[in-house]
């Protein structure tokens, strides 16, 4: 168990709704990742908060977006939902923002079907 | 860009045998470089890591050595079990006011009895 945990663990829509992920990081950990892992892209960084503001944006679609809460717990907004989303989106947390030793730890996912 | 490349899989092993699973990685200064393991239905959990060059990272048996000169990491077992069969990913971690990975496409090890 990495300590990280995230809800719901499946979740199954229809094109063109939205949906709400949710990242709860290990205690003490101040930064969050998003991720998404698809067949066809691979494990694609997504966006990263820290304590609360953006830190850094990857391949992540205007059509989603993310906030940090001041509990530091994550979520993450996926809007007008296509085909193609469907993946399996990871969260990910360490204690800083960069550096040498500030380890990333995954927690379990949640696989998000597209219908 | 930086970019990570590895072997495609799948790659099929029976019980005891070598395992080599080949890296490279494309990247400007000195990044740090992972091995991530994804058993079925489970989160990516940390293997081992290198954060500097000629560095050698070992975990249950793995181990993987960044070589500047090659710019490899690649993953060796010398005895690998059924229990390893899972997808295992390299990754690099870039300097600068980020700490987010960049991700190889993952290679599936199915290790048979």
């Amino acid at each position: 168990d990495s300590g990280v945990t995230q809800t719901p663990k499946h979740l199954i829509t229809a094109t063109g709704q939205r949906v709400t992920l949710r990242c709860s990081p290990r205690s003490g950990d101040l930064s969050v990742y998003w991720y998404q892992q698809s067949l066809d892209q691979g494990l694609q960084f997504l966006i990263q908060y820290y304590n609360g503001e953006e830190r850094a944006k990857g391949n992540i679609l205007e059509r989603f977006s993310a906030q940090q809460f001041p509990d530091l717990h994550s979520e993450l907004n996926l809007s007008s939902l296509e085909l193609g989303d469907s993946a399996l989106y990871f969260c990910a947390s360490s204690v800083g923002q960069w550096g040498m030793n500030t380890e990333a730890f995954f927690g379990q996912g949640t696989r998000l079907t597209v219908v | 860009g930086n970019s990570v490349t590895q072997m495609e899989g799948p790659v099929t092993l029976s019980e005891e045998a070598f395992l080599t699973i080949n890296c490279t990685y494309t990247a400007t200064g000195y990044p740090s470089l992972f091995w991530y393991v994804q058993y079925p239905g489970e989160g990516l959990q940390l293997l081992l890591k290198a954060t500097k060059a000629d560095d050698k990272g070992s975990n249950k048996g793995f181990e993987a050595t960044y070589r500047k000169e090659t710019t490899s990491f690649h993953l060796e077992k010398g005895s690998v079990q059924v229990s390893d069969s899972a997808v295992y990913f390299c990754a690099l971690r870039h300097g600068g006011a980020t700490n987010k990975l960049i991700f190889g496409t993952g290679t599936l090890l199915a290790v048979q009895p």
